[in-house]
């Protein structure tokens, strides 16, 4: 059961410009998290945002989250090589566990 | 260092052959997941448990098992292996706040191929 998709499937940039990122997901939540994979590693925790939050920041990132469009967005600002990775929302709907999204490629060109 | 460890991290194996992939946490959580990573299909949960003794089935547990016997273990086990189990698996946990979890820390991932 896919809860959240991702969009776009790929996204590529240059250093220094912002990668905006999509996740839609079917049903009401409980709350949203995103997550980055760099390439065969393990998912590493980003954020998590609660459905009575409608933004939330950490460092460089900023989600935000439209309940009412079933919807949130990733923005990454002044994105750095470090960044390049798969990044996956993922969605709590009450006592289902987590459910991931099939994610986005980012690649950040220096 | 808090971590989920996995091993092993890669894991050559022929068809049939019963396999145990281990995950242990050291971060007290109540919650620890199996998932597989597929090429186009992402992320999809295997098995999950809430706490010691109880586990629940995800969307793909056929050919799988697991047990929850301690709280810092939860291991997966290939009772007779196939190729269509060759795959990526992550094991994670996660503590609960208010009934639901919260971010989850994920293994380094073992590399399976089944032949």
């Amino acid at each position: 059961s896919q809860q959240g998709e991702e969009d776009p499937q790929a996204l590529s940039i240059q250093e220094g410009e912002n990668a905006t990122m999509n996740c839609s997901y079917k049903t009401s939540i409980n709350n949203l998290q995103w997550y980055r994979q760099n390439s065969g590693r393990g998912l590493v925790h980003l954020i998590l945002i609660r459905s009575n939050e409608r933004e939330k920041h950490s460092g460089r990132l900023r989600v935000t989250l439209d309940t009412s469009k079933k919807s949130s967005s990733l923005l990454i600002t002044a994105s750095r090589a470090a960044d390049t990775a798969s990044y996956f929302c993922a969605t709590v709907s009450g006592n289902t566990p987590l459910v991931f999204g099939k994610g986005t490629r980012l690649s950040v060109i220096a | 260092e808090a971590q989920v460890t996995q091993n092993p991290r890669y894991l050559i194996t022929v068809t049939g052959k019963k396999l145990t992939v281990t995950c242990s946490q050291n971060m007290n959580h109540e919650y620890m997941s199996w998932y597989r990573q597929d090429p186009g299909l992402g992320l999809r949960q295997i098995y999950y448990s809430m706490n010691v003794e109880v586990t629940d089935k995800g969307d793909v547990p056929e050919g799988y098992k697991v047990s929850r016997k301690e709280k810092r273990n939860f291991p997966l086990i290939l009772e007779s292996p196939s190729p269509n189990q060759t795959s990526l698996y992550f094991c994670a946990s996660s503590a609960f706040t208010g009934g639901l979890p919260r971010g989850y820390t994920f293994g380094s991932g073992t590399r399976l191929t089944v032949v």
